[in-house]
């Protein structure tokens, strides 16, 4: 079964700051990987995905992951935190059907909560 | 609008008491999922159904039921709510199980059980 983890439940940084957050997955072959956001008191919202092709992807509001098959990381960035990307950030994976996986399933990290001081 | 719509948003009952949470998305999509949200357990999937009439469990089905009769609706229900099931449940879905990785979501439905 596919696993996720997420460094860090809590990361801190200050406007106009780098935004790293770490996203780690189990499977020895490849997932499909993806990144949701959550907004206070509403619901999650895709902001990227990796699938195949190229391994950096740019998502929406700026942010953007690497895949790195041999670190196991699907990292999330954005080079200039703003206040309104103040959230909990979720990666998530499935399996590659390409490897004979099903990839209706999707499996959660537990989540990381990105405050942004001013 | 395109959206997944989840009633109700916020709900109070007591142990035992059935419920139904109603899950309706106009997007014409295929797959439907629910999960529910604790702290720092991130989202669980309940049940998901690839399809009408396709339904299967997810990683913690034990007290729930779901039904799919039609494509838009997916409603979850607990016939003897108990206080563990106390959570924050979201509903999701996309255009095909091929895709569920791309899901919506609803604005999602805090239930208390006391």
């Amino acid at each position: 079964a596919q696993s996720v983890t997420q460094l860090g439940s809590h990361v801190s940084v200050s406007e106009g700051a780098l935004v790293l957050l770490r996203c780690n997955y189990s499977s020895s072959v490849p997932p499909y990987l993806f990144w949701y956001v959550q907004y206070p008191n509403q619901g999650l919202q895709l902001l990227l995905k990796y699938t195949t092709g190229a391994t950096l992807v740019k998502g929406i509001n700026g942010f953007e992951a690497e895949f790195k098959k041999s670190e196991t990381s699907f990292h999330l960035t954005k080079p200039s935190a703003h206040m309104s990307d103040a959230a909990e950030y979720f990666c998530a994976v499935s399996d590659n059907p390409n490897s004979g996986g099903s990839n209706y399933k999707l499996t959660f990290g537990k989540g990381t909560l990105l405050t942004v001081n001013p | 609008e395109a959206q997944v719509t989840q009633n109700p948003r916020y709900l109070i009952t007591v142990t035992g008491k059935k419920l139904t949470v109603t899950c309706s998305q106009n997007m014409n999509h295929e797959y439907m999922s629910w999960y529910r949200q604790d702290p720092g357990l991130g989202l669980r999937q309940i049940y998901y159904s690839m399809n009408v009439e396709v339904t299967d469990k997810g990683d913690v089905p034990e007290g729930y039921k779901v039904s799919r009769k039609e494509k838009r609706n997916f409603p979850l229900i607990l016939e003897s709510p108990s206080p563990n099931q106390t959570s924050l449940y979201f509903c999701a879905s996309s255009l095909s199980f091929g895709l569920a990785g791309e899901q919506y979501f609803g604005p999602g439905t805090r239930l208390t059980v006391t």
